[in-house]
């Protein structure tokens, strides 16, 4: 069973505006990361951030971890026409193999 | 970042084939590789992970018979759609844990879509 919710499930935004999708995950986790999904392709690593973190930075993006809240939330600044793409979360308990369980995604349209 | 490649990127096959698509590792060795499946406008549903070596473990509710992993070395695996019917049809998409630093991160290949007719 999938993990994580996402929220909004769509956002549609100007180009230069900044967008924020948060992601509720139900279970405690070693590990939560971002992907970027492009429509039809494969999946590509964000940033992750651990347990252990509350915020993290990458270019444009920024991630923060509620671990009380079992919440997340990817801010991306000054979007850009080429961030339109769904965005997911994908979250990994500790121990054994880490499977990685991916939350429902939320689609990102930025407006020229 | 690391690199993972599948083959084919698309596939259409008559029902009742068996379709094999392959998962490499391109530049980093992979003891663990994942198989996900993604229908239209949804998310990824883990299908079993696979270690180098080893049976592969299934989630619960994907038919082990119906969809074969083969974990043959550190940079390939490979799945397997046995008798494919349309229902079957779906982008799956492999991943792999890299073995660079804490080996967290899963690297995605580009995915394989896959129409049974």
């Amino acid at each position: 069973s999938q993990q994580g919710e996402e929220d909004p499930q769509a956002l549609s935004i100007q180009e230069g505006e900044n967008a924020t999708m948060n992601c509720s995950y139900k279970t405690s986790i070693n590990i939560l990361q971002w992907y970027r999904q492009n429509s039809g392709r494969g999946l590509v690593h964000l940033i992750l951030i651990r347990s252990n973190e509350r915020e993290k930075h990458s270019g444009r993006l920024r991630v923060t971890l509620d671990t009380s809240k079992k919440s997340s939330s990817l801010l991306i600044t000054a979007s850009r026409a080429a961030d339109t793409a769904s965005y997911f979360c994908a979250t990994a308990t500790s121990g054994g193999y880490q499977k990685v369980t991916f939350g429902t995604g939320t689609k990102l349209q930025v407006i020229p | 970042g690391a690199v993972v490649s599948q083959h084919p990127s698309r596939v259409i096959c008559k029902s009742g084939t068996s379709v094999k698509i392959e998962c490499r590792s391109l530049d980093f060795q992979a003891t663990t590789m994942f198989w996900y499946r993604q229908f239209p406008k949804q998310s990824l549903m883990l299908m079993a992970t696979s270690n180098e070596g080893s049976k592969a473990t299934y989630e619960q509710g994907v038919e082990k018979d119906k969809f074969l992993i083969n974990h043959a070395s550190l940079t390939l695996s490979t799945l397997t759609v046995t008798s494919a019917h349309p229902e079957d049809s779906s982008f799956y998409i492999c991943s792999a844990r890299s073995d660079r630093g804490r080996g967290e991160t899963q690297y995605f290949g580009p995915g394989t879509r896959l129409l049974v007719l």
